[in-house]
């Protein structure tokens, strides 16, 4: 139980162009989901904090015009890279909170390559 | 928000050799705390979850940790690691309010 998954794994776009990942839980609802960034050896990187029904709530210094967020299900988050760039390349991991506890589950991850 | 220090970046063992990734965090109420793995170009796995109760968890892959409030401390231990064990660690907590908190997480090499 507790799957998670996300899609595409691997995007490669041009500069300018815009990128949407899915982010789905497949056999629980989950009503908060999160967005990570992750750079090369580095530790994760909490970009928003995505609520089904309602406005995502993003981290300080996150552009939220840049990264929308939309959390239309109780099982779906998307997450939109706009008018990307290269500096937009990094691997995207989401996550969904199980109930009623505080347990994350967390997708397989994206890598968005921007050219 | 939550400060976690994982103190140990990398670390390498030998096969079947014991294993123990050190975690601190600071806070002063009661909080959450995980240990998760990342195997290379993959999501996170969750390992094992203290929230309440005895102080050693157990969980998969025959790792184990322990709470230690008084040191706010939640070590990762495994008696005898495999070659599969080859990834990246993090340690995770919350304090209630659904956000993870990183550590940088460690870095172990197993080699035969």
């Amino acid at each position: 139980g507790a799957v998670v998954s996300q899609h595409p794994s691997r995007v490669i776009c041009k500069s300018g162009t815009s990128v949407k990942i899915e982010c789905r839980s497949l056999d629980f609802q989950a009503t908060t989901m999160f967005w990570y960034r992750q750079f090369p050896k580095q530790s994760l990187m909490l970009m928003a904090t995505s609520n089904e029904g309602s406005k995502a709530t993003y981290e300080q210094g996150v552009e939220k015009d840049k990264f929308l967020i939309n959390h239309a299900s109780l099982t779906l988050s998307t997450l939109t890279v706009t008018s990307a760039h290269p500096e937009d390349s990094s691997f995207y991991i989401c996550s969904a909170n199980l109930p009623p506890t505080d347990t994350q589950y967390f997708g397989p991850g994206t890598r968005l390559t921007v050219l | 928000a939550q400060s976690v220090t994982q103190l140990d970046s990398q670390v390498p063992v030998f096969e079947e050799a014991p294993v123990e990734l050190r975690c601190n965090y600071s806070s002063s109420v009661s909080v959450y705390l995980f240990w998760y793995v990342q195997y290379p170009n993959q999501g996170l796995q969750l390992l094992l979850k203290y929230l309440s109760g005895s102080t050693l968890v157990k969980g998969i892959n025959g790792f184990e940790a322990e709470f230690n409030k008084s040191q706010t401390s939640f070590h990762l231990r495994k008696p005898s690691v495999h070659i599969s064990d080859t990834a990246e660690y993090f340690c995770a907590v919350s304090d209630g309010d659904y956000k993870l908190s990183f550590g940088a997480g460690t870095t172990v090499t197993v080699r035969a």
